[in-house]
């Protein structure tokens, strides 16, 4: 069965860095983009970035463009969301969710359980 | 990459009908308006329970339905039971390869 597992998350200071990983197993890992959606505590969904199956082709919200990275390691069937220079609105779960589908026709078919980023002094 | 907009809350009686409603623009769901549609009870991930606009996956009840009209998509709820109770976000795809969910809407069933 599809399964996708984050870990990576933790307690850090504004302004410092944090990889948050994400584990695929039970599909062909390359065929699948995966999408980083991130939820503050008690509040709604928001995308973050994806990374393509072709593992080139990236993009990110603006509220991350430039501190954010996505990347994978097909070795590992693993992909990561490098997260740079943290800012307290960056507190949030950040899951990691499948891509089924391209572009306007795309949606998100499994997700992880999430893991939990808090940026604080 | 405005969220797009759904009520705050809404709720029904078991056996009843509800709409939820999510609105954008014409730069995400009156242009591409293949909406999807997700369920999130406390404490867990989000399901997804409606894609490309009307479809729904494998196992989801035949209960939930969705459309769209304009600028506005819509996911209906027919026969709620207790288990419907919980959190629905739509997404649009908003171009440029970004996404935008809307802000959520927490179903209570009475």
């Amino acid at each position: 069965q599809v399964q996708l597992v984050e870990s990576g998350g933790g307690v850090v200071q504004p302004g410092r860095s944090l990889r948050l990983s994400c584990a695929a197993s039970g599909f062909t890992f390359i065929n699948y983009g995966i999408h980083w959606v991130r939820q503050a505590p008690g509040k709604g969904l928001e995308w973050v970035a994806v990374l393509w199956s072709d593992g080139r082709n990236n993009y990110y919200a603006d509220s991350v463009k430039g501190r954010f990275t996505v990347s994978r390691d097909n070795s590992r069937n693993t992909h990561y969301l490098q997260m740079n220079s943290l800012r307290a609105e960056d507190t949030a779960l950040y899951y990691c969710a499948r891509a089924d589908g391209h572009l306007e026709k795309d949606h998100f078919d499994y997700w992880g359980q999430g893991t939990l980023v808090s940026v604080s002094s | 990459q405005s969220a797009l907009t759904q009520p705050a809350s809404g709720s029904g009686s078991p056996g009843q009908s509800i709409t939820i409603s999510c609105t954008g623009t014409s730069s995400d769901v009156g242009t591409y308006g293949l909406v999807s549609w997700y369920q999130q009870h406390p404490g867990k991930a989000p399901k997804l329970i409606i894609y490309e606009g009307s479809k729904r996956p494998s196992g989801v009840s035949n209960r939930f339905s969705a459309s769209k009209s304009g600028n506005t998509a819509s996911l209906t709820i027919s026969g709620l039971q207790t288990e419907d109770e919980a959190d629905y976000y739509c997404c649009s795809y908003a171009g440029g390869s970004t996404w935008v969910f809307g802000g959520g809407t927490k179903l209570t069933v009475l």
